[in-house]
């Protein structure tokens, strides 16, 4: 069965941009979570969607918005790009959610901003 | 507010001997929580987890222990192997919240 794919793998793009990345889950499953990963924060919990409905958000500015698509595929958006957004950006997959099912990571976007 | 807490960004560990790694979390309301293991360039994978009911939960070389006072866990590897050298992360859930709480990883290195 094919895992959790992200699209990009590397991103470079400069202050005041904007970039959306796309993450398809594992087939079957419904829910799919968004994270940060920096060097200094760890992961960080961005939003986690489950049949195209946000169900929480993590502590992030408007600026990171995201959404998923009737074929559970989901993308998310960060505007107006500041250099701290340079992260890994680390989506995954589960059945029905983070609370029930265990989470399938995706490999991750490389974002770089300059 | 760093909810979860790894105070080591890095353990070196010789091979054969047993690997431990810590955790400290502050929100009393987490009640299942999970370790993952992350190698370079690759997303997390699920490790084991235990849930707050449990004190202890073992899956062949990894167990994992849960101090509900403390709000302590630890992550137990015995022994060693080589391929155990990657980041581990801590993370936290509260059932029913759809959120995962990580902590800010330990690179585990197994030294020959």
């Amino acid at each position: 069965k094919a895992g959790v794919t992200q699209t990009p793998r590397y991103l470079i793009k400069t202050r005041g941009q904007q970039v959306t990345l796309s993450c398809s889950p594992i087939s079957g499953h419904r829910s799919v979570s968004w994270y940060q990963q920096t060097p200094g924060q760890g992961l960080q919990f961005l939003f986690e969607y489950f049949s195209e409905t946000q169900r929480n958000k993590g502590n992030f500015p408007g600026r990171f918005s995201g959404r998923q698509f009737s074929n559970s595929r989901s993308e998310m958006n960060v505007s107006t790009l500041e250099l701290g957004d340079s992260a890994l950006y680390l989506c995954a997959s589960s059945r029905a959610g983070i609370s029930t099912d265990t989470q399938y990571f995706g490999p991750g976007t490389r974002l770089t901003v300059l | 507010d760093q909810q979860v807490k790894q105070n080591s960004p890095s353990l070196s560990v010789q091979e054969g001997r047993i690997s431990i790694l810590n955790c400290d979390y502050t929100n009393s309301m987490f009640d299942y929580f999970l370790w993952y293991k992350k190698y370079p360039a690759e997303g997390p994978t699920f490790l084991i987890s235990i849930s707050s009911i449990k004190d202890k939960n073992e899956d062949g070389r990894f167990t994992v222990f849960l101090n509900k006072s403390a709000k302590h866990l630890s992550l137990h590897i015995v022994p060693s192997q080589p391929g155990d050298s990657a980041v581990y992360f801590c993370a936290a859930i509260i059932q029913g919240a759809q959120k995962l709480v990580f902590g800010q990883g330990t690179r585990l290195t197994i030294n020959p």
